[in-house]
């Protein structure tokens, strides 16, 4: 599975939009783009995944570049609720046993 | 809620110790997998069974045993640990076959070894 690159860390305001860049550069074409968090202290919560075109859910939007060696995780109006470890995670559609490498993530400060 | 649950939440044993961690999951999966998340490192995987057999073992040492006796059932057996072991164990479910599956993770277990 391809390595991603992420930012340590970000901050954002409470109520505005929290962009998350992953970098994939390494990314093949059979790989999905997945985006979980782990609040502090809890187990790691899927949010979205994706492999060409972006995708919207309840929880976030996830943008991929046309070339899809990056992407962007949006959360729209960010609470205090969303201060998280948020980990992007590629995977190859062949991986069986469904196997997630995880990196050091981006820590995001949602602040009042 | 996930639909995977873990008990203990915490604990803490000493190194002559043997207990065990149990994880279930409510949701239909079939594949199971452990995790060990130590402070300030990303989290390893540890094991990963499908139908009850195991698929993956990432050369955890023996003093881990992993049991699967059911598709809804994952323990991990402990014994004779030692202080580096202390950590956050994570179980997680999904289905195990290819294309885009999530995972569901459960709360962890806090690993204290004294």
């Amino acid at each position: 599975d391809a390595k991603t690159t992420q930012p340590t860390s970000m901050d954002c305001a409470e109520g505005r939009a929290a962009n998350l860049p992953c970098n994939h550069s390494t990314i093949s074409g059979n790989e999905y783009v997945y985006w979980y968090r782990q609040i502090h202290s809890q187990g790691p919560q899927y949010i979205i995944h994706g492999l060409k075109n972006n995708e919207t859910n309840e929880m976030a939007s996830l943008i991929i570049t046309e070339d899809r060696k990056s992407s962007t995780l949006i959360l729209p109006h960010a609470t205090l609720r969303d201060t998280a470890v948020y980990y992007c995670i590629v995977r190859a559609d062949n991986n069986a046993g469904n196997m997630l490498t995880f990196g050091g993530g981006t820590r995001l400060m949602v602040k009042p | 809620e996930t639909g995977v649950t873990q008990t203990p939440r915490h604990l803490v044993m000493g190194m002559t110790n043997k207990k065990s961690l149990k994880c279930e999951q409510h949701l239909g999966h079939n594949a199971m997998y452990w995790y060990k998340q130590s402070a300030k490192k990303p989290l390893e995987l540890m094991f990963v069974y499908s139908l009850e057999e195991r698929v993956e073992n990432n050369s955890v040492p023996s003093r881990f045993s992993p049991e699967c006796p059911n598709s809804s059932h994952l323990f991990l057996h402990l014994h004779t640990l030692q202080p580096e072991d202390s950590a956050l164990y994570l179980c997680a479910s999904s289905l195990y076959q290819t294309g885009a599956y999530e995972q569901y993770f459960g709360p962890g277990t806090r690993l204290t070894v004294t």
